[in-house]
């Protein structure tokens, strides 16, 4: 099963609104990243925040995490026709990994921005 | 040259076939991974590699075989597919350093068809 739940599954917005989605997780996390996937391509890499930050910027990019909570938002701001795509949460746990970096993804939210 | 490449982009092959899926990168990262994701739904981890060795295997059924050459190269290997193994499959790559966690850099996906 997935780690992170993520709400809401689809978002559609106007140009220049802003657009928040959110993520759950269970277990706990080393860090949580998000990714933005175009239609049936390869992922790239958003954001990353440690489990001992609460809020990370990037651009239009807003990032909040309360672990107390097992959750995450990400904020996008001022949006643009080009933001449309799927955002995916994705949590590393906080268990020690000998090598390599697993990464659980959440559900995803497909995000529209209408011209 | 922050690039993972994948090929091919396209393939389709029929149950009986033997075919392979090849990912490169030269970022000089030491882990790379391989993930299937299904239409709609978030990338599911299948193998990770570390120093070229693999480190992590989710229980993968043998009739996709992992193989990692060298430190630039990750192929997967597949014979006797079935139709449920359709999917675009990615390809990853990351600095090694399990303590911290880092940002994965994916490709752009082969985009696999079994008939």
């Amino acid at each position: 099963s997935q780690q992170g739940e993520e709400d809401p599954q689809a978002l559609s917005i106007q140009e220049g609104e802003n657009a928040t989605m959110n993520c759950s997780y269970k277990t706990s996390i080393n860090n949580l990243q998000w990714y933005r996937q175009n239609s049936g391509r390869g992922l790239v890499h958003l954001i990353l925040i440690r489990s001992n930050e609460r809020e990370k910027h990037s651009g239009r990019l807003r990032v909040t995490l309360d672990t107390s909570k097992k959750s995450s938002s990400l904020l996008i701001t001022a949006s643009r026709a080009a933001d449309t795509a799927s955002y995916f949460c994705a949590t590393r746990s906080d268990f020690f990994q000998s090598s390599g970096d697993k990464l659980t993804f959440g559900t995803g939210t497909r995000l529209a921005v209408r011209p | 040259d922050t690039e993972v490449t994948q090929t091919p982009k396209h393939l389709v092959m029929g149950m009986t076939n033997k075919k392979s899926l090849k990912c490169e990168q030269h970022m000089g990262h030491r882990a790379m991974y391989w993930y299937k994701q299904k239409a709609k739904k978030p990338p599911e981890l299948m193998f990770v590699y570390s120093y070229e060795k693999l480190s992590i295997n989710e229980s993968v059924p043998s009739r996709f075989s992992p193989e990692c050459p060298n430190s630039s190269l990750l192929n997967l290997h597949l014979h006797a597919l079935q139709p449920e193994d359709s999917a675009l499959y990615l390809c990853a790559s990351s600095q090694e350093s399990a303590a911290s966690g880092d940002e994965q850099y994916f490709g752009p996906g082969t985009r696999l068809t079994v008939t």
